[in-house]
């Protein structure tokens, strides 16, 4: 099955900072990446995605890199705020195809980023 | 707005007891989900449905079991609890055609 390894585990920046948090995965037939936040104490929130037939995707302050060579993709966060602290998640899926794979989820071990003012 | 709700926020139950987590969603979704959440383990699945009455193994589903018996509900049964099993779960559905999982608040489970 798939595995996704992300790193680091714990990230700490000044509020202004760039924050990148990379994720590896195992299976080259996963084509789709989501990252989701968790704030704490609530639940966690998709952020950004990125199928595997797009390189880069941008959201504001927000961008996901993905580089389906080397298996891994990144979150880049870009002049962060401290609203921006919370638990990050990134995630792999195969969505297209049949059988019961489908929507099934594998998730990184999760990193917890701290903006500091 | 999608909303997926669980039946309790916070439950305490004794080792050895059966117990019973509810989710509810109200979007119409083929697929649900169970996730158990750990400290440095990230989100594990344990159980999902893509149907009623329809049932898949995640990756940890030893000593739970799952019941689709409407569209809009999902349950996890824990047979009976131990206390390695204490750990914050999460429900999530997702339409049959989408991307993105909606979660529910979670249920943080303690096993005395």
């Amino acid at each position: 099955g798939e595995n996704v390894e992300q790193h680091p585990s714990t990230l700490s920046v000044q509020e202004g900072d760039s924050a990148v948090i990379k994720c590896t995965y195992s299976d080259s037939a996963s084509n789709y990446f989501p990252w989701y936040k968790q704030e704490l104490g609530k639940r966690p929130q998709l952020i950004i995605d990125i199928r595997s037939n797009v390189g880069e995707k941008k959201d504001q302050r927000i961008a996901v890199t993905l580089n389906k060579t080397a298996k891994h993709f990144s979150l880049h966060i870009t002049e962060t705020q401290p609203e921006d602290s919370a638990v990050y998640f990134c995630a792999a899926s195969r969505l297209m195809g049949g059988g019961t794979s489908y929507g099934k989820l594998t998730f990184g071990q999760g990193t917890i980023l701290t903006v500091h003012p | 707005d999608v909303k997926v709700t669980q039946s309790s926020r916070y439950l305490v139950k004794r080792t050895g007891e059966k117990v019973f987590l509810e989710c509810v969603q109200d979007m119409d979704h083929e697929n649900m989900f169970w996730y158990r959440q750990d400290p440095g383990l990230g989100l594990r699945l344990i159980y999902f449905s893509y149907d009623v009455k329809m049932k898949e193994k995640g990756d940890i589903p030893e000593g739970y079991s799952v019941s689709r018996e409407k569209k809009e509900r999902f349950s996890l049964i824990l047979e009976s609890a131990s206390t390695n099993q204490t750990s914050m779960y999460l429900c999530a559905s997702m339409s049959g055609r989408g991307e993105t999982q909606y979660f529910g608040p979670g249920t943080r489970l303690l096993v005395l």
